[in-house]
């Protein structure tokens, strides 16, 4: 039973470039979350996805997009990127809404120069 | 919105003893507590959670305690072992159904264990 898996796992930008993360899902999973850890710091939420739609969105700029597949794996999009994009971002996957376990990926480190 | 605190930052203690872990939370709708732990570079995994239908809950050496009244919930890692040496974070979330169930994280407590 594969766990949630996340690509590309270190990724090194240039501030003002675009950026593209993806996630797929635990499997029989069909809500993807993404959240955005700084160093020594918790995660911070970012948004969260179900039924391919944007349910729920945290403290973030528009420049943090995103978008779930069909087949429930998601793909997180920040543009314009700052320095301080610079973290691990880490996807999240669940069962349904509302009061159901999230199963964290191994997360994306993305280092913005 | 919500806002959960965390403590201690860091916690050494030798191995056999007890460790507590401490968070607040500000938002009284939230209703669902899970903890999770980190090892450096892995990702982070849940060791156990509560919800606020239930005051205290155990798995083997890991209890949590969740106080509704004071907004507060505990960990406690009992005859801890050096493969406890982790970063743990509590979270709180609101679940509602069709809305969504995002984790608002508290800033983490680095534990050692020492042999």
């Amino acid at each position: 039973d594969a766990g949630v898996t996340q690509s590309p796992t270190h990724l090194i930008k240039t501030r003002g470039q675009q950026v593209t993360l993806r996630c797929s899902p635990k499997s029989g999973h069909d809500t993807v979350s993404w959240y955005q850890q700084a160093l020594g710091q918790g995660p911070q939420f970012i948004f969260q996805y179900y039924e391919e739609e944007e349910r729920q969105r945290g403290n973030f700029p528009d420049r943090f997009s995103g978008h779930q597949f069909p087949n429930y794996s998601s793909e997180l999009n920040v543009n314009a990127l700052l320095l301080g994009d610079s973290a691990l971002y880490l996807c999240a996957s669940s069962l349904g809404q509302g009061g159901n376990i999230q199963y964290f990926g191994a997360g994306t480190r993305l280092s913005v120069l | 919105g919500e806002n959960v605190e965390q403590h201690p930052s860091t916690l050494s203690v030798q191995e056999g003893d007890s460790a507590v872990i401490k968070c607040t939370y500000s938002d009284s709708a939230s209703n669902y507590f899970p903890w999770y732990k980190q090892e450096l570079g892995k990702r982070p995994q849940l060791i156990i959670d509560i919800r606020s239908n239930v005051g205290e809950k155990k798995d083997q050496r890991i209890a949590v305690t969740l106080n509704k009244t004071a907004k507060h919930f505990s960990l406690h890692i009992t005859e801890t072992q050096p493969e406890d040496s982790a970063v743990y974070f509590c979270a709180a979330s609101i679940t509602i159904k069709a809305a969504g169930n995002k984790l608002t994280f508290g800033g983490g407590t680095r534990v050692l264990v020492k042999p």
